[in-house]
């Protein structure tokens, strides 16, 4: 059974830095591209970033390019995102998503979310 | 990157069908079949439900249907049940190798 486990959200003050960690178990994870989405409170969902299996290929909203850095660790089946220069409008919940296995990638299998709350 | 276009609401009675468009542009749903749908439910993480316009993972209903023309992708609930009743998100693939979500519907079983 496919399971994905985010952590690392928090209260952080603008400016500052967070990094999110989702552990995936169930399936073999250097094998499926992996991304971030995030969901504003009563809002709805947005993609923030993606990465392949290998990690060589990286792709990232607009909204966040620059600021947040997406990686992954395949030893440790272990996806990142580094978020620097956070604003108040990066506040959401942040769930990490695998894909199904093809490109593009489809958010097949979603972990139940870490909330990231950016205020002073 | 704008997000695709979906009604707030839509609602139904049990046992009808429903169909949520979701417009795009030429940059994104017009021109790739890489659209997918999704359910969430309050609460809780979204599900895949469609993908590649018209497919559904192993496990969904096949009262869940997709289609897509032109710029215009539509996702059909048929034989509507209470636990129908969530907040449903279009997707697509873009042509910046970006992915942008609908803005999200909520459906009302009545």
């Amino acid at each position: 059974e496919v399971q994905l486990l985010e952590s690392g959200g928090g209260l952080v003050q603008p400016g500052g830095s967070l990094r999110l960690s989702c552990a995936a178990s169930g399936f073999t994870f250097v094998s499926y591209g992996m991304s971030w989405v995030r969901q504003a409170p009563g809002k709805g969902l947005e993609w923030v970033s993606a990465i392949t299996g290998g990690g060589g290929s990286t792709y990232y909203a607009d909204s966040v390019k620059g600021r947040f850095t997406i990686s992954r660790d395949n030893s440790k089946n272990t996806l990142y995102l580094q978020m620097n220069s956070l604003r108040a409008e990066d506040t959401a919940i942040y769930y990490c998503a695998k894909d199904l296995g093809g490109w593009p990638f489809y958010f097949g299998s979603w972990g139940q979310g870490t909330l990231v709350t950016v205020s002073s | 990157q704008s997000a695709l276009t979906q009604p707030a609401s839509v609602s139904g009675s049990p046992g009808q069908s429903i169909t949520i468009p979701c417009t795009g542009t030429s940059s994104d749903v017009g021109s790739y079949n890489y659209v997918s749908w999704y359910q969430q439910h309050p609460g809780k993480a979204p599900k895949l439900m469609i993908y590649d316009v018209s497919n559904r993972p192993s496990g969904v209903s096949n009262r869940f249907s997709g289609s897509k023309s032109g710029n215009t992708a539509s996702l059909t609930i048929s034989g509507l049940q209470a636990e129908d009743e969530a907040d449903y998100y279009c997707s697509s693939y873009t042509s910046t190798s970006t992915w942008v979500f609908g803005g999200g519907t909520k459906l009302t079983v009545l």
